[in-house]
């Protein structure tokens, strides 16, 4: 059973284009909603988090809107460059539950020139 | 300061043999995971320690993996009798604070079960 589910798998956004990627999940009782950042060799870095009592959070070029009543968040990336270009996850996780990370699939994400 | 730091970072093992990795979390960080991060997949939970003490164990896959945390800060994740479905990047992250908060990764161990 995937609990969060991310799409796109792969993504490809021109230099200074907004990169979209969404994830839904099941779990009604997950309360914290990262996204990780992953170049390649490194390991998964954290990029932003919300908590369901707002619907957006923004942090420089990234935002994550947050959209309770259908289970879904999303990441943007405004103005988006060629430094972006890694693989993202979201993930979520519920307060109390020691804070184990459910994670999407990832997505691939690469900006062109 | 020093991040999350992992070793090996590549092992290479015949089906059968038992292995042994290594995370030594960020310096005074209370939470200690593991996960395990298939090809082309999210990471997956294993298994989380708050200090020395085991919270949660429920997602080692079976009998043949356990973990362990003695003195509250390196923790060593042991598989027996290795099999070609263990193969997979295992990842360790830790946090400062019990349970909650950011969780910083390592770089991994890339385990290769011939």
């Amino acid at each position: 059973q995937q609990q969060v589910k991310q799409s796109p798998q792969s993504l490809i956004v021109q230099k200074g284009g907004i990169s979209i990627i969404n994830c839904a999940y099941e779990n009604t009782a997950f309360d914290y909603f990262p996204w990780y950042q992953q170049f390649p060799g490194k390991g998964p870095a954290l990029l932003i988090a919300i908590r369901p009592d707002v619907s957006e959070k923004k942090e420089g070029r990234f935002t994550i809107s947050f959209n309770k009543s259908a289970k879904q968040f999303s990441l943007h990336i405004m103005d988006s460059q060629p430094g972006d270009s890694a693989t993202y996850f979201c993930a979520a996780s519920k307060t109390g539950g020691g804070n184990k990370l459910t994670f999407g699939t990832g997505t691939q994400l690469k900006v062109e020139l | 300061g020093a991040g999350v730091s992992q070793s090996p970072r590549y092992k290479v093992t015949k089906r059968g043999q038992d292995v042994a990795l290594r995370c030594d979390p960020i310096s005074g960080h209370v939470s200690l995971y593991w996960y395990r991060q298939a090809l082309g997949q999210g990471p997956e939970f294993l298994t989380y320690f708050n200090y020395e003490a085991q919270q949660d164990k429920s997602g080692l896959p079976n009998d043949r993996f356990s973990a362990e945390r003695p003195e509250g800060s390196i923790s060593t994740l042991t598989i027996q009798r290795t099999e070609q479905r263990d193969s997979a990047m295992y990842r360790c992250a830790s946090s400062s604070i019990p349970s909650t908060d950011t969780q910083y990764f390592g770089p991994g161990t890339r385990l290769t079960v011939l």
